[in-house]
């Protein structure tokens, strides 16, 4: 099962927002609608932002968003913050049964 | 609050065996599958395994297939990962990861214990 494609790095200023794309294949993320979003700071345990494609869990900012078209997922970020630096990696299930993740994605925010 | 403790890493010598656990606690442990993730020094996440709520069904990455086995107790709310016939390339941080209801995804994480493959 080969990685999902992301971005290595995007860069945006504070206030803006910023989209970080992940595309698979028919076999994964155009196959179903679980794909989800992490965000991992340096030495930290990564946190779920987004489940099934466009859920939030509680207690994540509604600044994150996310949405699907084909076998291309999208996080998309508003008015960012100096917190939102971070890696970001997307993840979905795949007809095998397993799971894989994108190769991540580093968020600067200038 | 819903709380993973990893623990059983170290340094381990080419071709040998390792077993890791992660001690669950805070939600009822046998409502939920349950995952392993790694993660290189440097690298991405890397999904390992996962183990079904019941136990009964269990998958694991092409990677460590034939090499690694997931299981549960669900009596010690405990998981672990056999890691037999180890590589260097195994070395990483271990993340057990509870998988939210119906969600196909990981809902919380462990802090991670870190497994070293080296001679």
């Amino acid at each position: 099962q080969s990685a999902l494609a992301q971005p290595a790095s995007v860069s945006e200023s504070p206030g803006q927002s910023i989209t970080i794309s992940c595309t698979g294949t028919s076999s994964d993320v155009g196959g179903y609608n679980h794909v989800s979003w992490y965000q991992q700071h340096p030495g930290k345990a990564p946190k779920l932002m987004i489940w099934g494609v466009s859920n939030r869990p509680s207690g994540v900012s509604g600044r994150f968003s996310g949405s699907k078209s084909g076998n291309t997922a999208s996080l998309t970020i508003s008015g960012l913050q100096a917190e939102d630096e971070a890696d970001y990696y997307c993840s979905s299930f795949t007809t095998s049964s397993t799971w894989v993740f994108g190769g991540g994605t580093k968020l600067t925010v200038l | 609050q819903v709380q993973l403790v990893e623990s059983g890493g170290g340094v381990v010598q080419p071709g040998r065996s390792l077993r890791i656990s992660c001690a669950a606690s805070g939600f009822t442990f046998t409502r939920h599958a349950m995952h392993w993730v790694r993660q290189a020094p440097g690298k991405g996440l890397e999904w390992v395994a996962v183990i079904t709520y019941d136990g009964r069904n269990k998958w694991h990455a092409d990677s460590v297939k034939g090499r690694f086995t997931i299981s549960r107790d669900d009596s010690k709310n405990t998981l672990y990962l056999q890691m037999n016939s180890l590589r260097p390339e195994d070395t990483a941080v271990y993340y057990c990861g509870r998988d939210g209801s119906g969600w196909w995804a990981v809902d919380y994480w462990g802090q991670g214990t870190l497994v070293t493959v080296s001679s």
